[in-house]
């Protein structure tokens, strides 16, 4: 079982370059989320979609955005990467239980 | 906003001792709590759970005990294994029912 798949895992940006971080999930979870976790902060929330075609913002949103176009699909982007967004990235899915994260991505800004 | 936290960031223990590893929480309409390990370079994989309506919950090797009165979590291991060496976080759910908050972990390290 794949259950949550982050793509890519790695990926250093220059300031101001954008890009997407892409979830994807296989056990037909209607919740997924988007964390980031730094060191001695624990996991933040910055969006995340309680259904198809929802989104709603956590408690870090600013400088992301986000999509659901399909169940499985939660993608994450970045408009204008900044330094302050060196982290690492957690998706996770759930229903009606615990959340099932995916292994990460680790995103570095220079 | 809701406070998880631990009272304890680290843990040493040796192999084959038992472990506890504590957690409290701030609101106590939290009705859902769960315990996740994380390993270096991973993300946080799902332990065991526990409902508000119940004091506590058995797995393999691992109990969830919850105390209402005192807003407090705690999660033991038994027979520590090297293999256990990880962060552990406590997470709980209340409000609508979509939102979890985390604590920061506790880092477990087990002595062979």
């Amino acid at each position: 079982n794949a259950g949550v798949t982050q793509t890519p895992k790695f990926r250093v940006l220059k300031t101001g370059q954008s890009m997407t971080l892409l979830c994807a999930q296989d056990m037909n979870h209607e919740y997924m989320y988007w964390y980031r976790q730094d060191p001695g902060m624990g996991l933040r929330l910055i969006h995340y979609s309680v259904g198809e075609g929802t989104t709603a913002k956590g408690e870090v949103p600013d400088g992301y955005n986000v999509s659901r176009l399909k169940k499985q699909n939660f993608l994450l982007g970045l408009e204008s990467a900044a330094p302050s967004q060196t982290s690492v990235y957690f998706c996770a899915s759930s229903y009606l239980g615990p959340q099932h994260f995916g292994d990460g991505t680790r995103l570095s800004i220079l | 906003g809701e406070s998880v936290g631990l009272h304890l960031p680290t843990l040493s223990v040796q192999e084959g001792d038992n472990s506890i590893i504590n957690c409290a929480y701030s609101n106590s309409a939290s009705d859902y709590f769960i315990w996740y390990k994380q390993e270096s370079g991973k993300g946080p994989q799902f332990i065991i759970d526990i409902r508000s309506n119940m004091d506590k919950r058995q797995g393999q090797r691992v109990t969830v005990l919850l105390n209402k009165t005192v807003k407090h979590l705690s999660l033991q291991i038994a027979a520590t294994q090297p293999g256990d060496s990880a962060v552990y976080f406590c997470a709980e759910i209340s409000g609508t029912g979509n939102q979890f908050y985390f604590g920061t972990g506790t880092s477990l390290t087990v002595i062979p």
